[in-house]
C-alpha cells in the first residue's frame, strides 16, 4: 500500500519567511496529492490540492509542486504570518478517498 | 452551514465500556469516512462508506464497527475500549466522484483509562 513520508515534523520561521514542506510517497499510481490545515482544535481543512497531471500549482502565497518521477511533492508558503501557524497534512491517493494516506504532519510556528 | 458534526467533543472511558460516536453531514455527500489522529502518525482510516447501506474497512478497524443510519449519519461504535483506542477521531465526508474535497468534523478527544 502507499505510504507517505512528511519532513520535518517541526518548523519555526520568522514571519515574513517562506517554509517549506516536502513528502515522499511510495505507490506509482498515486495521483492525487492534497494538502491540508489543521488549527489548534479543529479538523484539517483542505488549503490546495495537485493533480499527476500538472507540475505546479499557486494559489495566492500558497504553491505546490509534484516530481513523479522522483515521487516526492511540496507545499511552500510564502511572506508567512501568524495565522500561517497551524499543523499541515499532505496526503496521496490514487483518485480515491478511501485509499488516502496522510503524511505524519508538521508543526508550523510563524513567529511575529 | 454547519458541514460535519460530531459529538461528543470529549470523551473518557474505562477499558471494556462501550460507546458510539456520532457524526452527521449537511452537505448531501456520498461518502463518509471516520480516521484516527495519534501523535507522529497521522490520520489513519477506521472505515469508510461509500454509499448509504455500504460500509468498508479501512487501514485500522480492528476494534471498531460502523453503521450508515442513513444518507446524513455515519456512527462509529467501541463495543470494549480499550486504552490503545486513545485518540482523536475525525468524520469526514466527501461528494461523489474522484479526487473530491473530503470536509472534516472538529474531532472527538477520547481517553480510555
Amino acid at each position: 500500500g502507499e505510504n507517505v513520508e512528511q519532513h520535518p515534523s517541526t518548523l519555526s520561521v520568522q514571519e515574513g519567511d517562506s517554509a517549506v514542506i516536502k513528502c515522499t510517497y511510495s505507490d506509482s499510481a498515486s495521483n492525487y496529492f492534497p494538502w491540508y490545515k489543521q488549527e489548534l482544535g479543529k479538523g484539517p481543512q483542505l488549503i490546495i490540492d495537485i493533480r499527476s497531471n500538472v507540475g505546479e500549482k499557486k494559489d495566492q502565497r500558497i504553491a505546490v509542486t509534484l516530481n513523479k518521477t522522483a515521487k516526492h511533492f511540496s507545499l511552500h508558503i510564502t511572506e508567512t504570518q501568524p495565522e500561517d501557524s497551524a499543523v499541515y497534512f499532505c496526503a496521496a491517493s490514487t483518485g480515491n478517498n478511501n485509499d488516502m494516506r496522510f503524511g505524519a504532519g508538521t508543526r508550523l510556528t510563524v513567529k511575529p | 452551514n454547519a458541514g460535519v458534526t460530531q459529538t461528543p467533543k470529549f470523551q473518557v472511558l474505562k477499558t471494556g465500556q462501550s460507546m458510539t460516536l456520532q457524526c452527521a453531514q449537511d452537505m448531501n455527500h456520498n461518502s463518509m469516512y471516520w480516521y484516527r489522529q495519534d501523535p507522529g502518525m497521522g490520520l489513519r482510516l477506521i472505515y469508510y462508506s461509500a454509499s448509504e447501506g455500504t460500509t468498508d474497512k479501512g487501514e485500522v478497524p480492528n476494534g471498531y464497527n460502523v453503521s450508515r443510519l442513513n444518507k446524513r449519519e455515519f456512527s462509529l461504535r467501541l463495543e470494549s475500549a480499550a486504552p490503545s483506542q486513545t485518540s482523536v477521531y475525525f468524520c469526514a465526508s466527501s461528494g461523489q466522484g474522484s479526487n473530491t474535497e473530503a470536509f472534516f468534523g472538529q474531532g472527538t478527544r477520547l481517553t480510555v483509562v
